[in-house]
């Protein structure tokens, strides 16, 4: 069945760096979907990426869908406090399966 | 936020006992889910609905049920709660299935079971 994997688990950033997040599926997406979780909250949808090589931006986020559409990525730069949380990638192929998500941590 | 509403919002209770958590929707949205969120596995799909009195089970839906009389409300049972089932339970609705209307989530039920 369909899979989707996402590393890694835990990222702990220094605040104003850089940091990717990576997803992969074991099938071919429809589509892909990111969801961010704040602490104690709940998942927050993001963005969704639809077309091969697609690349979408907000602000300082930016999210790449792979050629394959297998494989999807996000991109935070000048990492802020405001990214801490928890962000998932979930991909569509006749229903929707959620990676584990990346836990952020932000040292000021 | 869209408009849904979990309840309760925190529950304790004992093994062997019975439990209903709540989802109501104001969206007026087709699809609803229940997910499970445990620490290392994301979100996981328990059960959903894609109209009144049709539903479908998800990838861990043993040990659960569900049922949808209403367009807004979709209940999630829990017949005998075991240990296993502490977890934070999460309803989304969508208008369609993964597809441009994304899905929405509840803030979530906190359920522990002794």
């Amino acid at each position: 069945g369909q899979q989707v994997m996402q590393i890694p688990q835990y990222q702990h950033v220094q605040e104003g760096e850089d940091f990717t997040t990576y997803c992969n599926s074991s099938t071919t997406l429809s589509n892909i979907q990111w969801y961010k979780q704040r602490p104690g909250g709940h998942p927050v949808f993001l963005i969704q990426l639809v077309k091969s090589g697609e690349v979408k931006k907000q602000k300082r986020l930016t999210f790449q869908f792979g050629e394959a559409k297998k494989n999807s990525s996000l991109h935070i730069t000048a990492t802020q406090t405001t990214d801490v949380g928890t962000y998932f990638c979930a991909g569509y192929d006749y229903k929707l399966s959620f990676g584990a998500g990346t836990t952020v941590t932000v040292r000021a | 936020d869209a408009g849904i509403t979990q309840s309760p919002r925190h529950k304790v209770t004992e093994t062997g006992t019975p439990v209903t958590l709540r989802c109501h929707q104001t969206e007026n949205h087709r699809y609803m889910y229940w997910y499970r969120q445990d620490p290392g596995h994301g979100l996981r799909l328990i059960h959903y609905s894609y109209g009144v009195k049709d539903t479908d089970k998800g990838e861990v839906s043993d040990g659960y049920s569900v049922s949808r009389s209403k367009t807004e409300d979709f209940l999630l049972t829990l017949e005998s709660a075991t240990s296993s089932q502490t977890s934070v339970y999460f309803c989304a609705i969508s208008e369609t299935p993964g597809g441009p209307d994304t899905q929405y989530f509840g803030p979530g039920t906190r359920l522990t079971v002794l």
